[in-house]
């Protein structure tokens, strides 16, 4: 039962241009939203977070946003730069459950 | 600096070995988390606890078994590997300190890489 799913496993984007990274959830109990960011050989790295009673949440380059009625959200990031090119992965929690997609590989060619 | 170490990032073995893979952390978290992940596949929790002698089973069912005798440390165990068991293995761990939007955030280790003949 994938509770969170990451339709695109990966995306490739111009240095400078947006990259939109989308995540679908079907648990309306989920009440934070997580995106974390993953360098070969390396743990992921929290990046960005929401709460489900807010719709946009924005840190630097990094904006995340959620749509409660689609059960949908998405990260931006702008400008784009090589050094994001990495796998990120949406997480949803509900209390101490945390469900994790399966993540979507970014490439930001420069 | 990383703050929460995993051994031997990579092991290739045979089957029927017993096997740990070492987690520790250095940041006094009460909670650790076991994830399983394979290539293109979402992570799969597989044992956490939430402080000294308590461990549960996560939503994926595994065959590895957990311990909490420290805080700081977290080791899972493979009784007998087999081929099935090869994954990428991720610890992690988090406090209760929430970041501006109300959420718990893990820190994860760098993973183990487990490969089974």
């Amino acid at each position: 039962d994938q509770q969170v799913k990451q339709n695109s496993p990966s995306l490739s984007v111009q240095e400078g241009r947006i990259s939109i990274l989308n995540c679908d959830y079907t648990n309306s109990m989920f009440d934070y939203f997580l995106w974390y960011k993953k360098y070969p050989a390396e743990g992921p790295t929290f990046l960005i977070s929401i709460s489900s009673i807010k719709d946009k949440n924005e840190d630097g380059r990094f904006t995340v946003f959620l749509n409660k009625s689609a059960k949908h959200l998405s990260l931006h990031i702008v400008p784009s730069q090589p050094g994001d090119s990495a796998v990120y992965f949406c997480a949803a929690s509900a209390g101490n459950d945390m469900r994790f997609g399966a993540g979507t590989r970014l490439t930001v060619k420069p | 600096e990383a703050d929460i170490y995993q051994t031997p990032r990579y092991l290739v073995i045979g089957t029927g070995k017993k096997i740990t893979l070492e987690c520790s952390q250095t940041m006094g978290h009460d909670k650790m988390y076991w994830y399983q992940q394979d290539p293109g596949m979402e992570l799969h929790l597989i044992h956490y606890s939430y402080g000294v002698n308590s461990t549960e089973k996560g939503d994926l069912s595994s065959e590895s078994t957990v311990s909490r005798i420290r805080t700081e440390h977290f080791p899972l165990t493979l009784e007998s590997a087999r081929p099935s068991h090869t994954s990428q293995y991720l610890c992690a761990s988090s406090d209760e300190v929430l970041t501006s939007s109300g959420a718990n955030v893990l820190t994860f280790g760098a993973g183990s890489r487990l490969t089974v003949l």
